[in-house]
């Protein structure tokens, strides 16, 4: 039990484009997924945190203009990567609660995005 | 500021012996306390969690003991098997759907 999935694993855009990364609970609803991006040999960090129907909280630091997130429903959130830059390259990973009361996290497989 | 510390970056174990893994914390508000364990390229992997209204949980060969007073927690591993061997994240946060906060992850190898 507790699976996320993510879409796609693997991406490779050019400048300027914009990349969609799916993130879905398998096999329970999730109120609220979290997105974290992790830098090579680096912990990972909290980008935003998304509530099904409501607008995500995002971190200082990180541009809710260039990361879209919408969680419009219980098993889906999106993060768009709007007007990638080579800077943009990093490994994203989505996390989920179990919709009431948990503690715990479970992660998706993470997408590694390569922007050339 | 990091307020979740894991402060040795890499552990050797031999298989077959106690693996140990350390992680302190300075945020006293953190009341929920969880291990991960992850691949390179992979997302994390949840093992066991520790509330702070207890001092030990365990699981299997995994066990979670967490000293309030210190601010500290480590994860036993007993017996280390080679499969073991991946980054260990502690995590922390302080309350039900609350974000978590990771420590910067040990990188433990179990040898043969």
């Amino acid at each position: 039990g507790a699976v996320v999935s993510q879409h796609p694993s693997r991406v490779i855009c050019k400048s300027g484009t914009s990349v969609k990364i799916e993130c879905r609970s398998l096999d329970f609803q999730a109120t609220t997924m979290f997105w974290y991006r992790q830098f090579p040999k680096q912990s990972l960090m909290l980008m935003a945190t998304s509530n099904e129907g409501s607008k995500a909280t995002y971190e200082q630091g990180v541009e809710k203009d260039k990361f879209l997130i919408n969680h419009a429903s219980l098993t889906l959130s999106t993060l768009t990567v709007t007007s990638a830059h080579p800077e943009d390259s990093s490994f994203y990973i989505c996390s989920a609660t179990v919709s009431g009361s948990s503690y715990e996290q479970y992660f998706g497989p993470g997408t590694r995005l390569t922007v050339t | 500021d990091q307020q979740v510390k894991q402060n040795s970056p890499s552990l050797s174990v031999q298989e077959g012996r106690i693996s140990i893994l350390n992680c302190d914390y300075t945020n006293s508000m953190f009341d929920y306390f969880l291990w991960y364990k992850k691949y390179p390229a992979e997302g994390p992997t949840f093992l066991i969690s520790i509330s702070s209204i207890k001092d030990k949980n365990e699981d299997g060969r995994f066990t979670v003991f967490l000293n309030k007073s210190a601010k500290h927690l480590s994860l036993h591993i007993v017996p280390s098997q080679p499969g073991d061997s991946a980054v260990y994240f502690c995590a922390a946060n302080t309350g039900t759907a609350s974000k978590l906060t990771f420590g910067t992850g040990t990188r433990l190898q179990v040898t043969l």
